[in-house]
Formats: C-alpha cells, sequence, structure tokens
C-alpha cells in the first residue's frame, strides 16, 4: 500500500521568506502526483500535479513553484511568501487503476505572518 | 473552468436524523465523481468513487447516487451519528487530462 510522508508538518515563516515543502511517496512507482491547499474558510484547490519526473502542471497563477527532481518525491516552494499563502498543504497521489482517487499525506499547515 | 459545487456549506442535524448533501459538477467531459470525508486534524479519507450514470455505491449507512446527465450527485447519510461530523467533500475528474477538482464541501455537525 501507498504511504506519504510530508513535512514539515507545520511551519510559520514571515512574509518574504522562502519556501520548501516535501512529499515523499512509497509503496508505488511512477505515480501521478499532486499538491493542493486549503485555505482558511475554503476547499482543497488544485496547485500542481506531475505525471512523471521533471513534468509539472501549473493549475492556478501564484507566486508559488513546484519540482519533481525524482519519481516519488515533490517539492513546492516558493522564493517569496505571501500572506495570502497561509493554509493546509496536501500532497497526493491517485491511487491506480484509472480511477484518480486521491490518497493524501498528512499535510503541512503553513502560517505566514 | 471546471467547477464543482457543493451545498449545503454546512448543516447541523441531531443525532439520528438522516440527511443529504447535493455536488454538481460540469456534465461534458465526464469521467468520474469522487465523495471524501475529512475530519478534522486529519488527511481527507475517500468515500466513493463512481464512473458510470445511475451508479450507487453505499458503505454503511452513507450511500451516494449519480447523475452525469444533469451533472449532479448525492450522498445520503441514514440515522446521523456524532462520529459522522466531518467535511464531506465532492470532487470531479475530468476526462481531458489528470485533473480532479474538489468541491468547497459541506460542513456536517451532528449533536448528540
Amino acid at each position: 500500500s501507498q504511504t506519504i510522508h510530508q513535512w514539515p508538518a507545520t511551519l510559520v515563516q514571515p512574509v518574504g521568506s522562502p519556501l520548501s515543502l516535501e512529499c515523499t511517496v512509497e509503496g508505488t512507482s511512477n505515480p501521478n502526483l499532486y499538491w493542493y491547499r486549503q485555505a482558511a474558510g475554503r476547499g482543497l484547490q488544485l496547485l500542481f500535479y506531475s505525471v512523471g519526473i521533471g513534468q509539472i502542471s501549473s493549475e492556478v497563477p501564484q507566486n508559488l513553484s513546484a519540482s519533481r527532481p525524482q519519481d516519488r518525491q515533490f517539492i513546492l516552494s516558493s522564493k517569496k511568501l505571501l500572506l495570502s499563502d497561509s493554509g493546509f498543504y496536501l500532497c497526493s497521489v491517485d491511487r491506480g487503476g484509472g480511477s484518480y482517487e486521491q490518497y493524501f499525506g498528512p499535510g503541512t499547515r503553513l502560517t505566514v505572518t | 473552468i471546471l467547477n464543482v459545487e457543493q451545498s449545503p456549506q454546512s448543516l447541523h442535524v441531531q443525532e439520528g436524523d438522516s440527511t443529504n448533501f447535493t455536488c454538481s459538477f460540469p456534465s461534458s467531459n465526464f469521467y468520474a465523481l469522487h465523495w471524501y470525508r475529512w475530519e478534522t486534524a486529519k488527511s481527507p479519507e475517500a468515500l466513493f468513487v463512481m464512473t458510470l450514470n445511475g451508479d450507487e455505491k453505499k458503505k454503511g449507512r452513507i450511500s451516494a447516487t449519480l447523475n452525469t446527465k444533469e451533472g449532479y450527485s448525492y450522498l445520503y447519510i441514514k440515522g446521523s451519528q456524532p462520529e459522522d461530523s466531518a467535511t464531506y467533500l465532492c470532487a470531479f475528474t475530468n476526462t481531458g487530462g489528470f485533473k480532479t477538482i474538489f468541491g468547497a464541501g459541506t460542513r456536517l455537525f451532528v449533536k448528540a
């Protein structure tokens, strides 16, 4: 079965500072990987998805970026955080079998001050 | 732009009440419709995935139906219990790619 690791679990960063959130997946190979964000009072917003190493699709214009340097590693970054970047960040992998059912990691709570 | 709408936004019920939520989604380029349950301090967990018009799925007291022609799905909870309190998310996957778009969710509060 798949296991998703995310770190850090919580993060408090000042406005204008850089960001790096990491997600690693075990128990599968060549997964489709996703970054979602839940801002306060809102649903899950798809930020990025990746179907393979070095392949990143961005869903919303923002000051965030994503990279996939290895098959089971997905990184979310920013050069300069904004207050609006605060939220709960979830990494997910689809379970395969063609259903695109998402299996989520434990998440990172980011507070930008 | 893919848009998934859920209603109501929140719902307060008494223990034992039955309840239902609605999810509406684009009726074109449909691939799959998902329901997730998201408890506080946890990650969302998949409840159902439905791919065919008319699909009905059931897990214990929770069931879901799907109408792809008109673009809606219902989630039903029979005899709500306090442990059912959570946010219920609906998500739509289209045929155009690997994207799964989530609705804002319905927050259910079940009072004992």
